[in-house]
């Protein structure tokens, strides 16, 4: 079957980085999506990896390695607002967007 | 209105009614989903459109319904609703797979069944 595994909750101290990783069993790849959400809020769009690397965008960058079926997001300069649950998605060879829980980061200073 | 509105926000609905939750999107674009989202589950696709006219079952359709009149709207029909249908409901958009772009979501309709 599908699947997309991810850390529950993860904790970090206000100004630090951290790193929420994500690994999948999917009817093949297409692309991998991070999309952040915060409580009570619609999910938003924060990167996108087609190829193995890293893709760097301000202070979040997001790392796939295919062949692992493993990615990551790496925050960093984290800030109170940075508070959200981060979900990782698996586009299938299928064009079908597989979902992870989404793993719940608290911020404290 | 700019991007996707949903409505309504959210809505205490008896069992055994019927109710349309409705999704309307400006920015043109030709894939629109519904998905439902559960404490401690991923989000699950229930519906979809890839284009006017066209719709297709996701992860979970049974008890739901939707149609594609047009390009901008994409309602999600609940038949008659059971308590296990109590979820939040996004809607979503995507003008192009192929771009990597990702979805834009409604701000979501928070649905209770008693």
């Amino acid at each position: 079957g599908q699947n997309i595994d991810q850390p529950t909750e993860m904790t970090a101290t206000e100004g630090a980085i951290v790193q929420i990783n994500c690994t999948y069993q999917t009817s093949g790849f297409n692309a991998l999506f991070w999309y952040q959400q915060h409580a009570g809020e619609a999910p938003t769009f924060l990167s996108y990896n087609v190829l193995d690397g890293l893709e760097e965008k301000g202070r979040f960058s997001s790392f796939l390695s295919r062949s692992k079926g493993y990615s990551y997001l790496l925050l960093k300069e984290l800030q109170m607002k940075d508070s959200a649950s981060y979900l990782c998605a698996v586009r299938d060879s299928n064009y079908q967007l597989i979902w992870g829980a989404g793993t719940k980061l608290i911020i404290k200073p | 209105i700019a991007g996707i509105t949903q409505a309504p926000t959210s809505q205490i609905l008896a069992a055994g009614r019927r109710m349309t939750l409705r999704c309307t999107q400006d920015m043109r674009h030709n894939a629109m989903y519904w998905y439902r989202q559960d404490l401690g589950l991923g989000l699950r696709l229930i519906h979809y459109s890839n284009t006017a006219g066209t719709t297709g079952k996701g992860e979970v359709p049974d008890g739901y319904s939707v149609s594609r009149a047009n390009t901008d709207d994409f309602p999600l029909t609940l038949a008659s609703a059971v308590p296990s249908q109590t979820s939040v409901y996004f809607c979503a958009s995507s003008d192009d797979p192929d771009r990597g772009s990702g979805y834009t979501f409604g701000s979501g309709t928070r649905l209770t069944v008693v």
